[in-house]
């Protein structure tokens, strides 16, 4: 059974530092990555998503890693903003199949 | 209407109403999830349907009932719930499921809470 696991839990930075968000997976059969942010109370809104044959991908101030064999993707938010202030999910989906399994979330706090 | 919307987006219900839970997609998906997240705990998948047909209930009590109308609607019907099953519930939707990928669209979720 896929276990999915984010962390820290929490973290808290200044403004401008960059931030540095880990995912660890437990099975490496896996057709893709996807990384969330979910505002409190809100929906997910996808951020990026990396298949399983790629090593990385990047959106702007965005760039997520994935070691598939060793089970991990880190995400890399540049110079943050109190704007990225959010809980950060990743979620992979099996080889076979479209059943996301989430990890708990990193809830991520930008000091102004 | 675009991307996925939920009603109502926040619910309070008694352990012995019935109460139901909406979600429409306005991008021509054919598949629908339904989605738990509760407090300290990871996202759980509930339910999915693909073309209205239920193709996956992850051991869900039966006191949640969900319901495919169509490919572009998705209910979740509630009644004797417990303290519990508060939480916020989320559907998404993506274009089929299957083997290939195709990327889940979420909607904003419904903050339920059972009194």
């Amino acid at each position: 059974k896929q276990e999915v696991t984010q962390i820290p839990a929490a973290l808290s930075v200044p403004e401008g530092e960059n931030l540095v968000l880990n995912c660890s997976f437990t099975d490496s059969a896996i057709y893709n990555l996807q990384w969330f942010r979910q505002d409190p109370g809100k929906g997910l809104t996808s951020l990026l998503l990396i298949q399983s044959s790629q090593r990385e991908q990047t959106s702007g101030r965005l760039n997520a890693s994935l070691d598939k064999s060793s089970g991990r993707s880190t995400l890399y938010i540049a110079a943050s903003q109190p704007g990225d202030s959010a809980t950060y999910l990743c979620a992979v989906t099996p080889a076979a199949g479209n059943k996301l399994t989430f990890g708990g979330g990193t809830r991520v706090l930008v000091k102004p | 209407e675009t991307g996925v919307t939920q009603t109502p987006r926040h619910l309070v219900m008694g352990m012995t109403n019935k109460k139901s839970l909406k979600c429409e997609q306005h991008l021509g998906h054919n598949a629908m999830y339904w989605y738990k997240q509760s407090a300290k705990k990871p996202l759980e998948l509930m339910f999915v349907y693909s073309l209205e047909e239920r193709v996956e209930n992850n051991s869900v009590p039966s006191r949640f009932s969900p319901e495919c109308p169509n490919s572009s609607h998705l209910f979740l019907h509630l009644h004797t719930l417990q303290p519990e099953d508060s939480a916020l519930y989320l559907c998404a939707s993506s274009q089929d499921t299957g083997t290939a990928h195709y990327e889940q669209y979420f909607g904003p979720g419904t903050r339920l809470t059972v009194t």
